[in-house]
């Protein structure tokens, strides 16, 4: 079976600090593929990053960066100096296996207070 | 190019009625995944169309159905709704909807039953 956990319900950081939010995963399909959405109060799941097993380079996007380690099955993110304006849900996801259905964790809610 | 399109935005009905919501995905985009988010529940998987057939389906009861037009858009219909059918739907399109490929996700629908 497939699963997403995302242990931090809620973090509360004040403007300029540097948050990570992590994210395991299980699965059992030797080929999968992790995404992180940000949705913001509006409710659009806005796409942020797509890697797949096989590519375990972090990866930086300005004050977004991932860590993807397959040995402890970890998918973290961190912003670097967070903004008020990264105040939102973050979603770790899963797809595996045949069909592109995504499986989601439950979300960590990030507030950033300025 | 135009995101995901979702159509309306916001609905309130009442036990035992019926609603179709609509999902007009990006240009090009062939694919079409269904998604109900719940406080209580998360993200879960409806359905996902592709070339006018369901291609997969999530763990729903048969209230839930859906159907995709020649043009890729899609709805899909909720009968005899129930009040825990309250929920934001959100549509994702994506090019041929095979495994890995990242999907766009709409603003949704908040529906609200009463």
């Amino acid at each position: 079976a497939q699963k997403v956990t995302q242990a931090q319900t809620e973090i509360s950081v004040v403007e300029k600090e540097d948050v990570t939010l992590d994210c395991v995963y299980e699965t059992r399909d030797t080929t999968y593929y992790l995404f992180w959405y940000k949705q913001p109060p509006s409710g659009e799941l806005v796409f942020l990053i797509r890697r797949n097993s096989f590519d375990e380079q972090n990866e930086i996007s300005g004050r977004y960066s991932w860590n993807f380690q397959k040995s402890t099955s970890s998918f973290n993110f961190t912003i670097t100096a967070s903004q008020v304006v990264d105040s939102a849900v973050y979603f770790c996801a899963l797809n595996g296996g045949a069909t592109n259905k995504l499986i989601f964790g439950t979300g960590t809610l990030l507030a950033v207070q300025p | 190019k135009a995101g995901v399109t979702q159509t309306p935005r916001y609905l309130i009905k009442t036990r035992g009625q019926q609603v179709t919501l609509s999902c007009s995905p990006i240009s090009g985009h062939r694919s079409v995944s269904w998604y109900q988010q719940t406080p209580g529940q998360g993200l879960q998987f409806l359905f996902e169309y592709f070339s006018e057939t369901q291609r997969n389906k999530g763990n729903f009861p048969g209230r839930f159905s859906g159907r995709q037009f020649s043009n890729s858009r899609s709805e899909m219909n909720v009968s005899t709704l129930e009040l825990g059918d309250s929920a934001l739907y959100l549509c994702a399109s994506s090019d041929k909807g095979i495994v890995g490929e990242t999907q766009y996700f709409g603003p949704g629908t908040r529906l609200l039953v009463l």
